[in-house]
Parts: structure tokens; sequence; C-alpha cells
């Protein structure tokens, strides 16, 4: 069965800082992945997501991540953070028995001023 | 715009009662799923639609029911089963045909009096 580890619960960065949340999957075949970002009280937004080609993939606000394969890495990255960041970040992978989404239990990106 | 609506945004549950929560997309997708998510356990799958008068129970069924009688409808009822039911709940879409991400509607808190 496939996984996803996000081994980072929180993290805080300065406004203006760059930032790199990891993500470390298990999945016997090619995954297809995928960052979503959650305000509080609110769903799920698509940041971006691999399926095949190109490595380092680019997202919506700002952010890219970048597949590793050999490292089973898929960690998402921003160069320069702003205080609307602040949120919870959740890496998934898909093609699990149930047709849908395995996640990780997500980190938490705390914006120091 | 397409998208999910979710209803109730709060919802209050007297222990031993059933609640149904509501989840309706104008997506026009075939799968639905329901997710609960707990503070740092990240989402879980409760069950999931592939297509209509069609559903499968996920990680974390016992306690809950659905239905799927029309393709834009997918009702979760958490009955009084359900030890823990206090969760924000969240229902999400995809179309079947295609390995995509997910759309996430806005969620249902759920609390106990």
């Amino acid at each position: 069965a496939q996984s996803v580890t996000q081994p980072d619960i929180h993290i805080t960065v300065s406004e203006g800082a760059s930032l790199e949340l990891r993500c470390n999957y298990s999945y016997g075949a090619t995954p297809y992945l995928f960052w979503y970002v959650q305000s509080p009280g609110q769903g799920l937004q698509l940041l971006l997501k691999y399926f095949s080609g190109d490595t380092l993939v680019q997202g919506i606000k700002g952010f890219e991540a970048e597949f590793k394969r050999s490292q089973s890495s898929f960690n998402l990255r921003k160069p320069s953070v702003h205080w609307s960041d602040a949120a919870e970040y959740f890496c998934a992978v898909a093609g699990g028995g149930a047709d849908g989404l395995t996640f990780g239990k997500g980190t938490h990106l705390i914006i120091q001023p | 715009d397409g998208g999910i609506t979710q209803s109730p945004k709060y919802l209050f549950r007297k222990e031993g009662q059933n609640v149904t929560l509501s989840c309706e997309q104008n997506l026009n997708h075939d799968a639905m799923y329901w997710y609960r998510q707990d503070p740092g356990q990240g989402l879980r799958l409760i069950y999931y639609s592939q297509i209509v008068n069609d559903f499968q129970k996920g990680d974390i069924a016992e306690g809950y029911s659905v239905s799927r009688e029309k393709k834009e409808s997918f009702p979760l009822t958490v009955t009084s089963a359900q030890k823990n039911p206090t969760a924000f709940y969240l229902c999400a879409s995809r179309d079947r045909a295609l390995v995509g991400p997910q759309h996430f509607g806005d969620g249902t808190r759920l609390s106990i009096l």
C-alpha cells in the first residue's frame, strides 16, 4: 500500500525567507503526486501536481516542487514567503485501491514577521 | 463556476442522534469522496463512490453511511454508532476518467453537544 510521510509537523519561517516542505512517498509504480494547501476552516486547494515529464513543476502562488525518484521525494519550495502563506500543507499520492488519494499528515507553516 | 458545496458549515449533534451532511457538486464528476480530518491526523477516507448507486467503504467507515442516488449528490450520515464524531468533514470529487486531483468543498465542522 502506498504511503506519504511529511516529516515536519510545524515549520516557522520569516517573511521573505525561502521555504522547503518535505514529502516522501512510498509507491510501487510511477506516482502521481500532489500538493494541497488548507487555510483554517477551509477546504483544500490544489497547488501543483506531477504526473510525468519535467521533474520540476510550477504551481500557483509562486510554489514549485521537484520530483526525485531516487529519493522518493516531492518537496515543495517557494523562494520568498508572504504572511498569507501561513496555512496547512498536504502532500498526496494517487493510485490507491480506493481510486483516490493518500495524504500525508500535513505540515503547519507559521510565518514570522 | 463549478464547484462543490457542503452544508451546513457548522453542525451540532446531541449524543444518540443521527445527522446528515450534504455534499453537492456541479462539476459533472463521476467520483465523490468523504474524508474526516482530525488535528494532526491528516485526511482519512470514510466512503467513496465511483458511480451513481454504487459506493465503497474507505479506511474508517464504521459509524457512517452514505447514498449516491444522483450524480451530483453524495450525502454522509453520521450515526449514533460513531463514538467520536467531532471532526471536520470534507467532501471531494474527481473526474473518474482522468488521473487527476480531487476538488474539495469547504467542509462541515461537526460538534457534539
